[in-house]
């Protein structure tokens, strides 16, 4: 079963505009990462938070973790054309748990930024 | 350059065939993973190897068998016994189980003919 679950399924924006991206997930975590995927590829690691940590920035990407709520966001600031591609959230489950070293991804966020 | 090889990129089977998907890669990776991923879906966990010569089932392993002999390796074979096996199929590898992220392959898209 996926635990991740991500909002909104589909999000279409304006070159330079902000894309903002949610995910949430069920059990205790060891981190959390996100991915990108462009049509038909495989999956490239963009960004890895710990649970431990509250905030992340990498570029024009920052990720913040809430493990109170159970939630992470993702934001890719001063959108591109290039961006366009699924955005999947991912996270590893802490030791004891059933998802102790499982990766287990969400469903994703299609972007499409428009030029 | 390192990386990770899955081949082929497109495979067709016919019914009640097995067929073998590989997975390869250079990056002296500990842990590989094989995930199916189904049109508009995420990814679901097949088998992952933490160790040569050692694996574990993941959510949906069942009409699937893997091995790992060398590390370099970790080849998927869909038998016949999965019933629903067109899909687009993910290998990746990673730094042991700690906090790392994973590299993936190009993937392998399966279809039934």
């Amino acid at each position: 079963s996926q635990q991740g679950e991500e909002d909104p399924q589909a999000l279409s924006i304006q070159e330079g505009e902000n894309a903002t991206m949610n995910c949430s997930y069920k059990t205790s975590i060891n981190n959390l990462q996100w991915y990108r995927q462009n049509s038909g590829r495989g999956l490239v690691h963009l960004i890895l938070i710990r649970s431990n940590e509250r905030e992340k920035h990498s570029g024009r990407l920052r990720v913040t973790l809430d493990t109170s709520k159970k939630s992470s966001s993702l934001l890719i600031t001063a959108s591109r054309a290039a961006d366009t591609a699924s955005y999947f959230c991912a996270s590893r489950g802490s030791a004891g748990g059933t998802s102790y070293g499982k990766l287990t991804f969400g469903q994703g966020t299609i972007l499409t930024v428009h030029p | 350059d390192g990386g990770i090889t899955q081949s082929p990129k497109y495979l067709f089977r016919k019914e009640g065939q097995n067929v073998t998907l590989s997975c390869e890669q250079n990056l002296n990776h500990d842990a590989m993973y094989w995930y199916r991923q189904d049109p508009g879906q995420g990814l679901r966990l097949i088998y992952y190897s933490q160790i040569v010569n050692d694996f574990q089932k993941g959510d949906i392993a069942e009409g699937y068998s893997v091995s790992r002999e060398k590390k370099e390796s970790f080849p998927l074979t869909v038998t016949s016994a999965q019933k629903n096996p067109t899909a687009f199929y993910l290998c990746a590898s990673s730094r042991e189980t700690g906090n790392y992220g994973y590299t993936f392959g190009s993937g392998t898209r399966l279809t039934v003919v």
